[in-house]
C-alpha cells in the first residue's frame, strides 16, 4: 500500500523557536496534501490543504503566518510552526492524496504524526 | 456542509463482547464512507470503506454497511479482542468534489479488557 512518512516523530522545543515538520509520500506522487491537528482525546481538525506549486488553502481560524506550508515537490510538503508557544503543542498529522493509478486511486493516506511539545 | 456524528465514548467492553459504534452523516453530495483506527501512539490507519449505498466494508472482523436511507455507517464486530483497543473515527469524503479532504467524526475510544 501507499506509504506516507513524517519527520520528526517527536520534537520538543523552546517557546519562540520555529519547528519544521516534513511529510513525504514515499511511493506515489501527491499534488494535494492535507495537514491536520489533533488535540488530546479529540478528533482531527483540518488546518490546511497543501497544493504542489501553489499557495496552501487554510481553514478558517488557522493563522497562515504562524503555520507556514510549503509544497515544493510532488512528494514533499512541509509545515513550519513559527515562533512556537506552549499552546501550539499538539499532534500534527499529514495526509497525502493519491491521485493517479492503482486500486487506491483518490484515497488519502496518513503519516504517523508528529508530536510537538513547546516548553 | 458535510459532517459526521459518531457515538461518544469511551466504550469499555470485555473480551469477546459484541461491538457497535454508531455513525451518521450529513452530506450534500454522494460521499464515500470510511472507518479509521488509531492505536495508542500511532497515526491513522484505514480500517474499511464503502463507496456506494448498500456496500459493506469489512476488515479484521470489523464490518460496516453504507445505509443511504438512514445516512448511517455503523461499525460492528462480533467478538472484540484486547488488541482492538484504540480510537475509531468515522469519516466521509465526496470523491466527486475535487481534492476535498476527509471529514472526521470526533472519534470513539474503545477499551477492551481481558
Amino acid at each position: 500500500g501507499a506509504v506516507v512518512s513524517q519527520h520528526p516523530s517527536r520534537v520538543i522545543c523552546k517557546s519562540g523557536t520555529s519547528v519544521k515538520i516534513e511529510c513525504r509520500s514515499l511511493d506515489f506522487q501527491a499534488t494535494t496534501m492535507f495537514w491536520y491537528r489533533q488535540f488530546p482525546k479529540q478528533s482531527l481538525m483540518l488546518m490546511a490543504t497543501s497544493n504542489e506549486g501553489s499557495k496552501a488553502t487554510y481553514e478558517q481560524g488557522v493563522e497562515k503566518d504562524k503555520f507556514l506550508i510549503n509544497h515544493a515537490s510532488l512528494t514533499l510538503s512541509t509545515l513550519t510552526v513559527t515562533s512556537a508557544h506552549p499552546e501550539d503543542s499538539s499532534f500534527y498529522i499529514c495526509s497525502a492524496l493519491r491521485e493517479r493509478g492503482g486500486p487506491s486511486y483518490n484515497e488519502q493516506f496518513f503519516g504517523p504524526g508528529t508530536r510537538l511539545t513547546v516548553l | 456542509g458535510n459532517s459526521v456524528t459518531q457515538m461518544e465514548g469511551p466504550v469499555t467492553l470485555s473480551e469477546e463482547a459484541f461491538l457497535t459504534i454508531n455513525c451518521t452523516y450529513t452530506a450534500t453530495g454522494y460521499p464515500s464512507l470510511f472507518w479509521y483506527v488509531q492505536y495508542p501512539g500511532e497515526g491513522l490507519q484505514l480500517l474499511l470503506k464503502a463507496t456506494k449505498a448498500d456496500d459493506k466494508g469489512s476488515n479484521k472482523g470489523f464490518e460496516a454497511t453504507y445505509r443511504k436511507e438512514t445516512t448511517s455507517f455503523h461499525l460492528e464486530k462480533g467478538s472484540v479482542q484486547v488488541s482492538d483497543s484504540a480510537v475509531y473515527f468515522c469519516a466521509l469524503r465526496d470523491l466527486n468534489s475535487g481534492n476535498t479532504p476527509l471529514v472526521f467524526g470526533k472519534g470513539t475510544r474503545l477499551s477492551v479488557i481481558a
